[in-house]
């Protein structure tokens, strides 16, 4: 399995606090992402980088922002949780544009 | 960004072949063609990616069209574990946006014992 650990795996937080969610990779690949999954939407992208210090938005990125400062870890933030966020959140990373991507476990994250 | 259309849903009996089509009409010449498919409570996994020839490994086949206006993912003998949503991904070479791994809806493969 490829080296991709997301943290926490689970969490519940109250609206309208801030929230982190951690991908750290062993992979040293370039490209990393993170994605929401909710039921009827399948999987949305948020945020992606391209190399550290090097992001872009997605197609959802309201309320998230994103950093990279090295290249093992891409951090995803809420800075003040709605309920709307509450989602399976994956986070992925491949080592080039066309090559293949790998996803973590997923983190469950429930806003109350 | 390019788009594909897959069936929404397919069914299977177990070891027998599966046949997943995607259309992508509107492909580039250097888009890429991968398919990925997602089991119950778990990430998106990796099958097969393909340019212009059919490729084979140890999951699945892939069967591009000549035109590359379509593709085929090729489950030889289709088991229990098999059973996800699979999805068919165009991916750009290099620059723009296409390297974003867009997915779409994807086909819900169900396999029958």
């Amino acid at each position: 399995d490829a080296g991709i650990t997301q943290s926490p795996r689970h969490k519940v937080t109250e609206t309208g606090t801030p929230v982190t969610l951690r991908c750290h990779q062993t992979e040293n690949h370039r490209y990393m992402y993170w994605y929401r999954q909710d039921p009827g939407h399948g999987l949305r992208l948020i945020h992606y980088s391209y190399g550290v210090k090097d992001t872009d938005k997605g197609e959802v990125s309201d309320g998230y922002s994103v950093s990279r400062s090295k290249t093992e870890d891409f951090l995803l933030t809420l800075e003040s949780a709605t309920s709307s966020q509450t989602s399976v959140y994956f986070c992925a990373i491949s080592v080039e544009v066309n090559t293949e991507a790998f996803f973590g476990q997923g983190t469950r994250l429930t806003v109350v | 960004d390019a788009k594909t259309t897959q069936p929404n849903s397919m069914e299977s009996n177990e070891e027998e072949p599966v046949h997943l089509p995607c259309n992508h009409s509107t492909i580039s010449g250097t888009d890429y063609i991968h398919w990925y498919r997602q089991l119950p409570s778990q990430g998106p996994e990796y099958v097969i990616h393909g340019l212009t020839s059919n490729v084979n490994n140890r999951m699945a086949s892939l069967a591009i069209a000549e035109d590359r206006k379509s593709s085929t993912l090729i489950l030889h003998r289709a088991t229990l574990r098999d059973a996800a949503v699979y999805y068919c991904i165009l991916r750009g070479h290099s620059g723009g946006s296409n390297y974003k791994l867009t997915f779409g809806k994807g086909t819900l493969l169900t396999v029958n014992p």
